[in-house]
């Protein structure tokens, strides 16, 4: 089975501030990862993920994520946060060949930008 | 870009009620999820579907709970008699292949027991 920890509840910061959410998982087979996005009172967006090939995988608004094998980890980074990026963020994982292609995902972080 | 699609977005419901949210996968997915999102709480999976069956359920999917395909479009979660503790956000999702790709949410329902 997999498992997700997002440690960070929440991760307060300012505006154009660099932020890091950090995201490790557990799990006995290799894995697919995911990071996703909610905005207030909306469904589940997927930000960016990884399946293969490169580690470092980027999004459309500047977010990026790295995939550590060695140390189990796929942090959420971006070097200068919007006001429009206040949501919570969901990391989850797929595991190859356990399960049917379920995603489990962690307890999320919200990220409060201010001015 | 396709959208999986959900209906109601938010409905209302009597203790002991019967509900059924309803969902529109896209349209060459094969493979069919749902899952819920208690307030303030993470995501989690319920009950995966392909070919026309269950092919994985979760420990919170219950007798109370079931799912149908009945016409090749829509996907249906029904909730026999709603609990409070099932007032919560339903996320429906769809897949055209395995592992992982082009995995995709609807917007959810939300549903509230009262």
């Amino acid at each position: 089975a997999q498992s997700v920890t997002q440690l960070d509840s929440q991760v307060p910061v300012f505006e154009e501030a660099p932020v890091e959410l950090r995201c490790n998982y557990s799990s006995s087979v290799s894995v697919y990862l995911f990071w996703y996005v909610q905005y207030p009172n909306q469904g589940l967006q997927l930000l960016l993920k990884y399946l293969s090939g490169s580690t470092l995988v980027e999004s459309i608004n500047g977010f990026e994520a790295e995939f550590n094998k060695s140390q189990t980890s796929f942090h959420l980074r971006k070097p200068s946060v919007h006001i429009s990026d206040t949501a919570e963020y969901f990391c989850a994982v797929l595991g190859w060949g356990t399960g049917f292609q379920k995603l489990v995902f962690g307890t999320g972080t919200r990220l409060l930008v201010s001015p | 870009e396709p959208e999986v699609t959900q209906t109601p977005s938010h409905q209302v419901t009597q203790m002991g009620q019967e509900v059924i949210l309803r969902c529109v996968p896209i349209s060459n997915h094969l493979y069919f999820y749902w899952y819920r999102q208690i307030l303030g709480q993470k995501v989690e999976f319920l009950v995966s579907f392909y070919n026309n069956e269950i092919s994985e359920k979760s420990e919170i999917f219950d007798d109370q709970f079931s799912v149908e395909r009945p016409d090749g479009s829509n996907f249906t979660l029904k909730i026999r008699s709603t609990k409070l503790e099932d007032s919560a956000m339903y996320f429906c999702a769809s897949h055209d292949r395995g592992l992982g790709y082009g995995y995709t949410f609807g917007s959810g329902t939300r549903l509230t027991v009262v």
